[in-house]
Order: C-alpha cells, then structure tokens, then sequence
C-alpha cells in the first residue's frame, strides 16, 4: 500500500468555483503534513502546512483528520493563476512521503 | 531568501556515460535530498543524507550513486547514464530531521539520455 494518496484528477473548473483536494495515509504515526504546488516544469513550492485543528490562508483551507487520516485542501473562488499541480506531503519519522499529485485546471 | 541551486537546467547525455548534477544550498541545512520526477509516479527519493559523508539509501538507488563532502553540497551521480535514466531530478534540503518544517526544492535539473 502507498503511503500516501492522491486522486492525481485532472480536475477543470470555472473560475469563482470552490474545489477540494483530498490526500490519504497510511501510517497513522506520520506527524506533519503539507501542500505544495507545482506549476509546469517547475519545483513543487511550499503552499502551507497543515496543523492539526485546521488552517487558512486567504482563499485556501487545510484540513487534518488523524481518525480517517486524511488532509484536505479546500481552494475558494478559484483562480485562473490557482492552475498547478498540487502535492501532498506527509512527513512519517525522518521521511517525506509524497502523493503523486491532483491537477487543477481553472477555465475562464 | 532561502535557496538551493541545481547546476544545470537541462541536460543531454549519451549512453553510457557518468553524469553529475550537483545540488547547493546555502541556508546551512542538515538534510539534503535527491528525487526524480516522472509523469504518473510522482516524486520518487534516489537518496539522502543527513549530514556530511553521510548517505542513505531512497526508493529507487540502483544506477545512482551520492557524494556529500560539504554540508553545502551534495551531488548525485549517475554511474552509467541509460535511457530510462530520463527524468526529471530535484534537490530538496531541510534544516529538521522530520517534524515541523517542509522542503526548499531546486529548480530542477531535466535530463535526457540519448
């Protein structure tokens, strides 16, 4: 089984739309969590880090369930630079696992 | 800003050849890492290490190997460069041996072996 999870889409949605990512793992001992976004032939970039009661950055929310162990990325009103690919990191003792990403497509 | 720096963008090389990608990071981090990127199976780890002349084994080591003389520094070879050594290759350092705190990546280096 995978360490981690990741319905890899592609998912294409309209601007303004609201779009959730989800991200499964395995080990129920992994202790950190993150979401990078990776554009076209670039580096994955470091987009927030989850925390374990949930967090926000502007229009984007990061969600943490240890019980189902899965994280969540909630995305509000989409936009048209928001299209990337979107990694789940999990960090399980001295290892990151990475999902294999879910790519977002945002249409005029 | 925090960086790492990859030697080379893109890269061809033939057959049979020794290739050498070199990673430098100058935020001082313990852990540096080497991955390969490839559609559909995501970020595979080749290796890393922890500090100096350290080195450890990833998912995927056979071809590869690793070099960390400095704590700056750390270069990922590749023995005998074959085809299906076509990839995408990313550094990635970190000043935390697990817990808090996500990777820097490189720009990445895009080889092609022909």
């Amino acid at each position: 089984r995978k360490e981690v999870e990741q319905d890899p889409g592609p998912f294409n949605v309209p601007e303004g739309a609201t779009v959730a990512f989800n991200c499964t793992y395995s080990n129920s001992a992994s202790q950190s969590f993150f979401w990078y976004r990776q554009d076209c032939r670039k580096e994955p970039k470091l987009l927030m880090s989850v925390y374990s009661s949930g967090n926000e950055d502007g229009r984007f929310t990061a969600q943490l369930n240890r019980a189902s162990q899965y994280i969540s990325l909630l995305i509000r009103d989409s936009k048209l630079s928001d299209s990337a690919t979107y990694l789940c990191v999990v960090n399980t003792g001295n290892q990151f696992y990475f999902g294999t990403g879910t790519s977002l497509t945002v249409i005029p | 800003d925090v960086k790492v720096t990859q030697s080379s963008r893109y890269l061809v090389k033939r057959t049979g050849e020794k290739v050498f990608l070199e990673c430098v990071q100058d935020m001082d981090h313990e852990n540096m890492f080497w991955y390969r990127q490839d559609p559909g199976l995501g970020l595979r780890l080749i290796y890393f290490s922890y500090d100096v002349k350290m080195k450890e084994k990833g998912d995927i080591p056979e071809g590869y190997s690793v070099s960390r003389e400095k704590k700056e520094r750390f270069s990922l070879i590749l023995e005998s460069a074959s085809t299906n050594q076509t990839s995408m290759y990313l550094c990635a350092s970190t000043t935390l041996r697990g817990g808090v705190g996500g990777y820097t990546f490189g720009s990445g280096t895009r080889l092609t072996v022909v």
